[in-house]
């Protein structure tokens, strides 16, 4: 069965970085973009970009170009977001999902479990 | 930016309950729209694609209409599983969009 397994939550000074990994399985890695999506505490939800895992790819969300990172591991299937130089407005849950790379219509139809991430000194 | 739009931002139903929801994107994207139900502290899960089409495991009564500007999302009769919040989403040109949200609340 499709699996999408996020890294465990983190807690992160603001400045610092922070990397999340998205280990997918039960489908052929390479047919499917990873898009990264986040959710600040009681807030809607919002998206930050995405990476083709057979091409290594990536078109990030203006808002996020200049401190996100997101690179993919064929070899073991699983996805990296990073995002850099931490505010406390990053404090946010992190999902990772997938899009397949030859829908017509796009749409995300499996996710991760979601990676809380907290930025606080 | 397309600007997606959601009404109500909550709302109160029973069980049994016919509950709309509509979503206006602030320009014309087609049937590129799709709906996720989230529940607390978990992950969105897709309801419906291109507009229309439900997705594989997703119960019936749930549907989605509409086209180029304006959507709904309809749960012909409410369920107690179905209190959630939902989420319309477009895809027609990035940056991808979401609605902000409407959330199902018990009566």
């Amino acid at each position: 069965q499709v699996q999408l397994v996020q890294s465990g939550a983190e807690l992160k000074e603001p400045g610092a970085s922070v990397t999340i990994s998205c280990k997918t399985s039960g489908y052929t890695f390479t047919n499917y973009y990873i898009h990264w999506v986040r959710q600040a505490p009681g807030q809607g939800l919002e998206w930050m970009g995405t990476v083709n895992p057979s091409a290594a790819t990536t078109s990030y969300a203006q808002k996020f170009q200049d401190r996100v990172t997101m690179t993919s591991d064929t070899s073991t299937s699983t996805v990296y977001m990073a995002l850099s130089s931490l505010r406390s407005e990053d404090t946010a849950f992190y999902f990772c999902t997938r899009r397949a790379v030859f829908s017509l219509m796009p749409y995300f139809d499996y996710w991760g479990q979601g990676t809380l991430v907290t930025v606080s000194s | 930016d397309i600007q997606m739009t959601q009404s109500p931002s909550s709302l109160s139903a029973s069980v049994g309950d016919r509950v709309t929801i509509t979503c206006r994107a602030s320009q014309r994207i087609s049937s590129y729209l799709n709906w996720y139900q989230q529940k607390l502290g978990k992950a969105p899960k897709l309801l419906i694609y291109a507009a229309t089409r439900l997705q594989s495991g997703v119960p019936s009564r749930f549907s989605g209409s509409g086209s180029g500007t304006d959507f709904t999302l309809t749960i012909s009769s409410l369920q107690p599983e179905d209190f959630a919040t939902y989420y319309c989403q477009q895809s027609y040109i990035s940056p991808l969009t979401f609605g902000g949200g409407t959330q199902v609340e018990i009566k």
